[in-house]
């Protein structure tokens, strides 16, 4: 069975400081791993994804995220926090050559402290 | 243009009433998605549609039901639903259609509805 856990409900952060938000997943064969942010009263906005090739990933909002295959985790970084960053993070998988169907975790609440 | 647009934005029903929720997209995306979202937990699938056909019904209770009308447009028919319905509902597309494509979900602002 696929799965996604972020182990961290929340992550607190100063601003300027570097950040990380933490996913590992399951799955049975090649993953798609995204992440998506969500901020209040939004929908979810789609930030990087990974598919296959380079290890690190980059994305929007200058947030970059790093596979590594043999942890099974997709962890989200961004060099320096903005207070604008605090927000829900979601990380997904897909299996790769499956249905169209996101596995999500449970989502990580990123507060960047100014 | 990457957008997907859902009205209403903001929905009050009675548990005997009939409402329908819209979703649209013009990016030529071939799935479409409606999920069900509580308050800061992850989006739940309720339906998948592939090629304008349902694809997914992950169970859900015969009182919500789907339409896609043509490739750009979903609806969500809501009917005698349940306190417990109300949350936030999210509309997505994806280029996709097949399921064996690597785009990711596009997502609306998602309606708010509350049930009393």
């Amino acid at each position: 069975a696929q799965s996604v856990a972020q182990p961290e409900d929340q992550v607190n952060v100063a601003e300027g400081n570097p950040l990380t938000v933490k996913c590992t997943y399951s799955v049975s064969g090649n993953p798609y791993l995204f992440w998506y942010v969500q901020y209040p009263n939004r929908g979810l906005q789609f930030l990087l994804k990974y598919i296959t090739g380079d290890n690190l990933v980059k994305g929007s909002y200058g947030f970059e995220a790093e596979f590594n295959k043999s942890q099974t985790s997709f962890h989200l970084k961004k060099p320096s926090a903005l207070v604008s960053d605090s927000a829900l993070y979601f990380c997904a998988v897909r299996r790769g050559g499956a249905t169209n169907k996101l596995i999500f975790g449970t989502g990580t609440l990123l507060a960047v402290q100014p | 243009d990457t957008e997907v647009t859902q009205t209403p934005k903001h929905l009050v029903m009675g548990m005997t009433n009939k409402k329908s929720l819209k979703c649209e997209q013009h990016m030529g995306h071939r799935a479409m998605y409606w999920y069900k979202q509580k308050a800061k937990k992850p989006p739940e699938l309720m339906f998948v549609y592939s090629y304008e056909k349902l694809s997914i019904n992950e169970s859900v209770p015969s009182r919500f039901s789907p339409e896609c009308p043509n490739s750009s447009l979903l609806n969500l028919h809501l009917h005698a639903l349940q306190p417990e319905d109300s949350a936030l509902y999210l509309c997505a597309s994806s280029q996709d259609g097949t399921g064996t494509g690597v785009g990711e979900q596009y997502f609306g602002p998602g309606t708010r509805l509350t049930v009393t």
